[in-house]
């Protein structure tokens, strides 16, 4: 069926310190979603990448859009406590039902002070 | 003004009792959405509503039922609540389910416990 995969489930990183979650999909996305859930809280939409091989700079925060729209990337540099929360990657799948997404497990993210 | 509200925050209940969700939102959206997150946070689709029609209806025991009075309203009856029932149950709209780069807006939420 179609998945969507998302890699690693855990991270723990030391405040400064880069991370970098990747997702992959088994078909082609029409586009790539990326939302962030803090503790307790619920998901939040970050940012939309539709074109092959797009990257978006949002800040520290840096998505990318693989050419055969398959995969994608979110890598934040020096990370801060502030990025405390999981992030999921989120897309329909060409022939999926209108307004299906299909979530990736997201990556939890811990940054220790 | 909250966009996407959903009522109880919280709900703790007894197996077997029946209990309703209720969400509404003030964005002008077209599709709602039911989505169930399990404590490895997880974010499994159960429904979505366009204009009061459903559209998703993933493999989900009849035990749930969801109902749309209007496009700004998309509420969940459980019947006999069961302990794997228990998890977080977050409303979400987008504007038009006609096109596939519509981005969803989620609720804050409900937090459901089965004892």
């Amino acid at each position: 069926g179609q998945q969507v995969m998302q890699i690693p489930q855990y991270q723990h990183v030391q405040e400064g310190e880069d991370f970098t979650t990747y997702c992959n999909s088994s078909t082609t996305l029409s586009n790539i979603q990326w939302y962030k859930q803090r503790p307790g809280g619920h998901p939040v939409f970050l940012i939309q990448l539709v074109k092959s091989g797009e990257v978006k700079k949002q800040k520290r925060l840096t998505f990318q859009f693989g050419e055969a729209k398959k995969n994608s990337s979110l890598h934040i540099t020096a990370t801060q406590t502030t990025d405390v929360g999981t992030y999921f990657c989120a897309g329909p799948t060409r022939g999926s039902t209108l307004g299906r997404l299909y979530f990736g497990r997201g990556t939890q993210l811990t940054v220790w002070p | 003004d909250t966009a996407v509200s959903q009522t109880p925050k919280y709900l703790v209940t007894q197996m077997g009792n029946d209990k309703s969700i209720k969400c509404e939102q003030n964005l002008g959206h077209d599709t709602m959405y039911w989505y169930k997150q399990d404590s490895k946070k997880f974010l499994k689709i159960m429904f979505s509503y366009n204009n009061k029609e459903l559209i998703i209806n993933e493999t989900v025991p009849n035990r749930f039922s969801p109902k749309s009075p209007d496009k700004a309203h998309l509420n969940l009856h459980i019947n006999s609540l069961e302990l794997g029932d228990s998890a977080v149950y977050f409303c979400a709209s987008s504007q038009d389910e006609t096109s596939d780069q519509e981005t969803q807006y989620f609720g804050p939420g409900t937090r459901l416990l089965v004892l």
